[in-house]
């Protein structure tokens, strides 16, 4: 069973536009919930977290938004830069701290 | 603060070798978590262990593979009898818990040939 889905493998955005990155989530257990960036070779960076008390979470180019109702995330990042090219995953801990990832999109910033 | 500490960043082994894979948790993080990437395929869970104690192993092949973390020292992986299947890059990352975010290591990139 798959909590934490992330339907779409790769996602190419021209550079200076806003790239938006989904997440859909099943258990509603869910509290806090996390982005995290991986380059290749790399191990994956926390980017940006948001807590189920908040619909909006912002820092610098990177907003987080959640939809509770509809158990929905999603990541803005604006104005796109070519070092934004990487694997995002969103990732909620469950009520044993847990860590859960969805299978991660692959962004593409276009020249 | 030094952050999560993987060991080694790339190991090579024969099949039918052990691998050990080590993980040093950021300072005050008394949560680790393993998970395993192959190629192409995201992050997948194996092991949640809190010190001295396996929280939860559900992603964790039932042979050949085990996990710990002593009270002293680094958190262990170890896959023993390696095949070729076993390549992949596994990471390893801490949290002091309470549902907070985790950390992640470099990670270790084993090849068996």
């Amino acid at each position: 069973d798959q909590q934490v889905k992330q339907n779409s493998p790769s996602l190419s955005v021209q550079e200076g536009r806003i790239s938006i990155l989904n997440c859909d989530y099943t258990n509603s257990m869910f509290d806090y919930f996390l982005w995290y960036k991986k380059y290749p070779a790399e191990g994956p960076t926390f980017l940006i977290s948001i807590s189920s008390i908040k619909d909006k979470n912002e820092d610098g180019r990177f907003t987080v938004f959640l939809n509770k109702s509809a158990k929905h995330l999603s990541l803005h990042i604006v104005p796109s830069q070519p070092g934004d090219s990487a694997v995002y995953f969103c990732a909620a801990p469950n009520r044993d701290d847990k860590i859960i990832f969805g299978k991660g999109t692959r962004l593409h910033i276009l020249p | 603060n030094a952050g999560v500490m993987q060991n080694p960043r790339h190991l090579v082994r024969r099949r039918g070798q052990e691998a050990r894979l080590r993980c040093s948790p950021m300072k005050g993080h008394s949560h680790v978590y393993w998970y395993r990437q192959l190629p192409e395929e995201g992050l997948k869970f194996m092991v949640y262990l809190q010190k001295e104690n396996i929280i939860d192993e559900s992603g964790m092949p039932k042979e050949r593979f085990s996990a710990e973390f002593p009270k002293e020292g680094p958190s262990i992986l170890r896959i023993q009898q390696v095949v070729r299947g076993d390549s992949a890059a596994y990471f390893c990352a801490s949290s002091p818990g309470l549902g907070t975010e985790a950390f992640f290591g470099q990670g270790t990139r084993l090849t068996v040939v």
